[in-house]
């Protein structure tokens, strides 16, 4: 179904550490996204690109977050300070563009201990 | 509110029988994308729509943008249905979406012999 790729599928940090996350989306989609998803089924939007420049972002992305998808290089997706609310599922997807189909990767389980 | 209304939350169904989940939104959904979450995360595409109807196989999906919902039908469900199904509407405006996805809370379906 998808081709995207994530990794780690686990992360174990503790609280202030720095975490660190990999996605390399599918071959010709210049569109990548990043959504947390949290033990309750709640997912927020973090950010996304086109090609390299960011097209979106939350504001907490904008503080205790960074990303980047450099050109031939994984995207990535880091917490500068991960906190015990960080925990959750980070789901990378990518897509070819505006409406269409976005396309999911197995996602990063982080536990902030 | 829930700007992507899901329901029902949790459903059991006996093998063989059919249902119906939906999803009603309050933003102005343009696409609609339904997806199975496995236990370990991966979320599986079925249908991506605009409004119209798709079908594909024991499954048929409609988005109708101007009542604000979209159904997805599971017929003769099976074992392997099981797992949590998740909608997800890309809303326009005219300052752009930047292509996010509002998800919905998930239905978890259970599947008995």
């Amino acid at each position: 179904n998808s081709k995207v790729i994530q990794t780690p599928r686990y992360l174990v940090k503790g609280q202030g550490q720095k975490a660190k996350m990999r996605c390399i989306p599918e071959k010709g989609h210049p569109v990548v996204f990043w959504y947390q998803q949290n033990k309750n089924n709640e997912f927020k939007f973090l950010i996304n690109f086109q090609n390299q420049e960011v097209l979106q972002q939350i504001d907490m992305t904008e503080k205790r977050f960074s990303a980047e998808c450099p050109s031939n290089s994984p995207c990535s997706l880091e917490i500068q300070s991960s906190e015990a609310g960080d925990s959750a599922l980070y789901l990378c997807a990518s897509s070819r563009g505006h409406q269409d189909t976005q396309y999911f990767g197995p996602g990063t389980r982080l536990l902030v201990l | 509110g829930d700007k992507v209304k899901q329901s029902p939350s949790a459903l059991s169904l006996q093998e063989g029988t059919n249902s119906a989940l939906r999803c009603n939104f309050s933003i102005a959904a343009t696409t609609v994308q339904w997806f199975l979450q496995n236990p370990r995360g991966s979320l599986m595409n079925l249908f991506y729509l605009v409004p119209g109807t798709k079908e594909n196989g024991r499954l048929k999906s409609a988005f109708d943008s101007k009542e604000s919902y979209s159904t997805l039908h599971i017929r003769d469900a099976q074992l392997e249905d099981s797992g949590t199904y998740f909608c997800a509407a890309e809303a326009g405006n005219s300052g752009g979406s930047n292509y996010k996805l509002t998800f919905g809370k998930g239905t978890l379906l259970t599947v008995t012999p």
